[in-house]
């Protein structure tokens, strides 16, 4: 079984640019999480997603951050523009159901922001 | 508040050697208790779980925690340590009908050979 797929691995963007990650989760997986992990830090959960609607983005910047999965399958996180403390690890995790205790994580994007 | 609280920030321990990582919680009830690992530039994996039942519970990867009702703890242990177990670790939860996981600050593990 295929795990959860993320991509870039490795992103150095300026402040105020903007960028895009993607997440393509686990086969079958109808709950899909962002997480935001800064160093020294446990992950901190961005947005949820069951199946396309959200279920919970209340810790997301709207003001800056955004994500879709329009088909309910693969996702994108959007920082638009990005600010220094952007600077992070991003996880992608799924979960096969919406309540499901156990998630799984994809390999995470490194974003820095100069 | 709800919190999870890993006093250590880093071990050091030699292969071979026991190891015990340390995890309390700030919870009204028993919540679903996990501890993840983190290898430098991997995602997390998920190594053990409690939700109820035996107290006692057994991971992947030799590893093993211990659910203490009186003392809100859920320490990770594992008898001898390999020079790959050496990555960063996290004890989370998840309270009740609260869909989100409850993070600790993890802690990091380095072997010596």
């Amino acid at each position: 079984e295929a795990g959860v797929a993320q991509s870039p691995r490795y992103k150095i963007i300026e402040k105020r640019q903007s960028v895009a990650f993607w997440c393509n989760p686990i086969s079958g997986h109808a709950t899909l999480y962002w997480y935001q992990q800064i160093l020294g830090q446990g992950p901190k959960l961005l947005i949820q997603f069951q199946n396309n609607g959200v279920v919970d983005d209340s810790q997301l910047p709207k003001d800056r951050f955004s994500a879709e999965r329009l088909k309910g399958v693969d996702s994108t996180l959007k920082i638009q523009p990005a600010k220094l403390e952007d600077s992070a690890v991003y996880l992608c995790a799924s979960s096969l159901e919406r309540i499901s205790y156990e998630q799984y994580f994809g390999p995470g994007t490194r974003l820095t922001v100069t | 508040a709800q919190s999870v609280t890993q006093p250590d920030i880093h071990i050091t321990v030699s292969e071979g050697a026991s190891l015990e990582l340390r995890c309390n919680y700030s919870y009204g009830a028993t919540p679903y208790l996990f501890w993840y690992v983190q290898s430098p530039g991997q995602g997390l994996q998920l190594l053990l779980k409690y939700f109820s039942g035996d107290t006692l519970v057994q991971g992947i990867k030799g590893f093993e925690a211990e659910f203490k009702r009186s003392q809100s703890s859920f320490n990770l242990r594992k008898p001898s340590v390999h020079w790959s177990d050496a990555a960063e670790y996290f004890c989370a939860f998840k309270a009740g009908n609260n869909r989100k996981l409850i993070w600790g600050l993890g802690t990091s593990l380095a072997v010596n050979p």
